[in-house]
Parts: C-alpha cells; structure tokens; sequence
C-alpha cells in the first residue's frame, strides 16, 4: 500500500527553525516528483516547494514567499522527504502535506497518481 | 509565477443541480490543470487531471474541460456528499491553486 508519512511539526517561535520529514512506503520516492503543499487555518491551499523525479533531473523548485529559507531534501536510502524550514514567520503557521500532486507515476506498470500523507502542524507563535 | 483565479468562492445549490465552477490562468497553462475536493480535516483529493481526465475511482458526474487559460468543473447532479470545497491546481510551471470554491445544499 502506498503511503506517505508526515511528522516534525510542532510549537516554535518566530524566527526559528524546524525540519519535516515524509516517509514514503509502497513505492520509491525517488521514482515520483514530490511536493510540499501547506494551509494555514481555514485558508486555502499554498504550494511550497517540489522535487522533481530522478528521470526528470530531480529538480528541485520552491514557491517565492518561501525561496531562500525552506531547503527540501531526499535521502533515498530512507525513502524519505525533508523540509528544512528556517527564519520562520508567523505566517508559515500551517498544516503541511507532502503529496504526489497529479503528476503520475510508474508503480508495478500503472501510472498512479495523488498520494498525500495526512498533515503536520506548523506553529510559529511567541 | 502563474496565478489562478477561480470563481465563485462559494455557492450554494439544490441536490441534483448543475453546478460549474471556473479557474482562469494569468497565462497559458495547456491543459496541465488539476481540480481537487476537500472536506474539512482532511487531505485534498484529485478528481480531475490533465484538465478533463477523470481520476480512477471517482463519480462520472465529475468532469472537466478547457485548455489554455481558462478551464471549468461541472458537477452534472450534485450530490450531498459533493459538499466541500474545490481547488483547481496548475502544474504546467512550479504549481499554483485556485482560491477555493466552497459548494453547499
């Protein structure tokens, strides 16, 4: 079964710092682009940042409020994603996901799509 | 980067309504526009893909069309289980969401 695990969010104060991680299980990371969407209490959705598959270069991409203080990492060995946030503000206050996106991938000769973990909350409060 | 404007924000309709909710680009996108469904407290959910391809696993009474810069979901007969809120996604340059459409009976 193809799962996504989110963990690492919690309570810190502004200008802090905090690292997400999302454990993958069911297929390999590596194989799907995979990003960071996030949505602060009873507001919409806010793209964060992407990695790209390893067939298409594995580029990794990051949404403008957050570009030069969120760094997003793989390590394959765990089959894992991280979010390294940095310098956070009060407005990174938020629920974030990592998820597949529509975006498909191969997975035992099926293009699948749309794997998201279920969440974990960022507080950025004094 | 890419902005999506998505209307309405809300509406509200009779169970077995049609019901249309639009997204337009800041410029052109292909058809690389996703729509997706939430319910509170949980995760979005992919209905359509590539601006018409209907999602495995999700009611045919979901569809979607456009390309270029301005796209539409219908729901054909809404259903009461269709309560949620709707976002559509680009994903032609980074990716951007719609502001939402909250859709209630």
């Amino acid at each position: 079964e193809v799962q996504l695990v989110e963990s690492g969010g919690g309570l810190v104060k502004p200008g802090g710092s905090l690292r997400l991680s999302c454990a993958a299980s069911g297929f390999t990371l590596s194989d799907a682009s995979v990003n960071w969407v996030r949505q602060a209490p009873g507001k919409g959705l806010e793209w964060v940042g992407r990695v790209k598959r390893k067939i298409d270069g594995e580029t990794i991409d990051y949404a403008p409020p957050v570009k030069d203080r969120f760094i997003i990492s793989r390590d394959d060995s765990k089959n894992s994603l991280f979010l390294q946030m940095s310098s956070l503000k009060t407005e990174d206050t938020a629920v974030y996901y990592c998820t597949t996106g529509p975006a498909g991938f191969p997975l035992f000769g099926v293009i699948k799509r749309d794997y998201w973990g279920q969440g974990t909350l960022v507080t950025v409060s004094s | 980067a890419i902005q999506m404007t998505q209307s309405p924000s809300s509406l509200s309709a009779s169970v077995g309504d049609r019901v249309t909710i639009t997204c337009r680009a800041s410029q052109a996108i292909r058809n690389d526009l996703a729509w997706y469904q939430q319910k509170p407290g949980k995760a979005p959910r992919l209905l359509i893909y590539i601006a018409s391809s209907l999602q495995s696993g999700v009611p045919s009474r979901f569809s979607g069309s456009g390309s270029g810069t301005d796209f539409t979901l219908t729901i054909s007969s809404l259903q009461p289980e269709d309560c949620a809120t709707y976002f559509c996604l680009q994903d032609y340059d980074h990716l951007s969401f719609g502001g939402g459409t909250k859709v209630e009976i």
